[in-house]
């Protein structure tokens, strides 16, 4: 079946540092591809999406491109803030199997001052 | 509702018994999903509904674990007979359509069973 593999965390950065948290996928069809987020003590919510091979989502200064050839969906962000500190969740749905939401592990980044 | 609403926040019961969590969605959302995190094992995809009909069961841990959905809205997640290993933070999510649309999450519930 489909699936979400994305890199294991925590990862720890300074503020201003270059991030890249690595996802890539299984999946049969055309899924559209998303990274959530969830801050200390909030819910999950979307941060960003791709409905198609080299769409690239965008939000926040976090961006993440659709890339079909190597199956992969990497976020990346140019300067890291403290704020940032969250775990993020790279997900997929849709594609030939009808797949409906489903996420990988989650990758924590812990930003510091 | 404003966004996704679970009950309870927080539930504490014996090993053994029975628990019921629900969740009510945005409302006019057709799809709602359910998820367990367990510490380490990120977001386990338990079931979705298209409706009231659940097209994808292969989630459920047991068949100690059922859901229904009525009215197209307010779903149930129930689990009989709970064990220690049913302990984690189940979480309800919808969207307006099954696939390809943004996900709303509730704010889950901690059920912790002792």
């Amino acid at each position: 079946g489909d699936s979400v593999t994305q890199m294991e965390g925590p990862v720890t950065l300074s503020e201003e540092a270059f991030l890249t948290i690595n996802c890539t996928y299984t999946a049969t069809g055309y899924p559209s591809l998303f990274w959530y987020v969830q801050y200390p003590g909030e819910g999950l919510q979307l941060l960003l999406k791709a409905t198609k091979a080299d769409d690239k989502g965008s939000n926040k200064g976090f961006e993440a491109t659709y890339r079909k050839e190597t199956t992969s969906f990497h976020l990346e962000k140019g300067s890291v803030q403290v704020s940032d500190s969250a775990v993020y969740f790279c997900a997929l749905s849709g594609g030939q199997a009808g797949t409906a939401l489903i996420f990988g592990k989650g990758t924590t980044l812990s930003v510091s001052s | 509702g404003a966004g996704v609403s679970q009950s309870p926040s927080n539930k504490v019961t014996e090993k053994g018994k029975d628990v019921e969590l629900r969740c009510d969605p945005i409302s006019g959302h057709t799809a709602l999903y359910w998820y367990r995190q367990s510490l380490g094992q990120g977001l386990e995809f338990l079931i979705y509904f298209q409706g009231n009909s659940a097209p994808d069961k292969s989630g459920l841990p047991s068949d100690r674990f059922s859901a229904e959905r009525t009215g197209g809205s307010v779903s149930t997640l129930t689990i009989q007979r709970t064990q220690q290993e049913d302990s984690a933070v189940y979480l309800c999510a919808s969207s307006l359509y099954y696939m390809n649309t943004e996900a709303f999450f509730g704010q889950g519930t901690r059920l912790t069973v002792v």
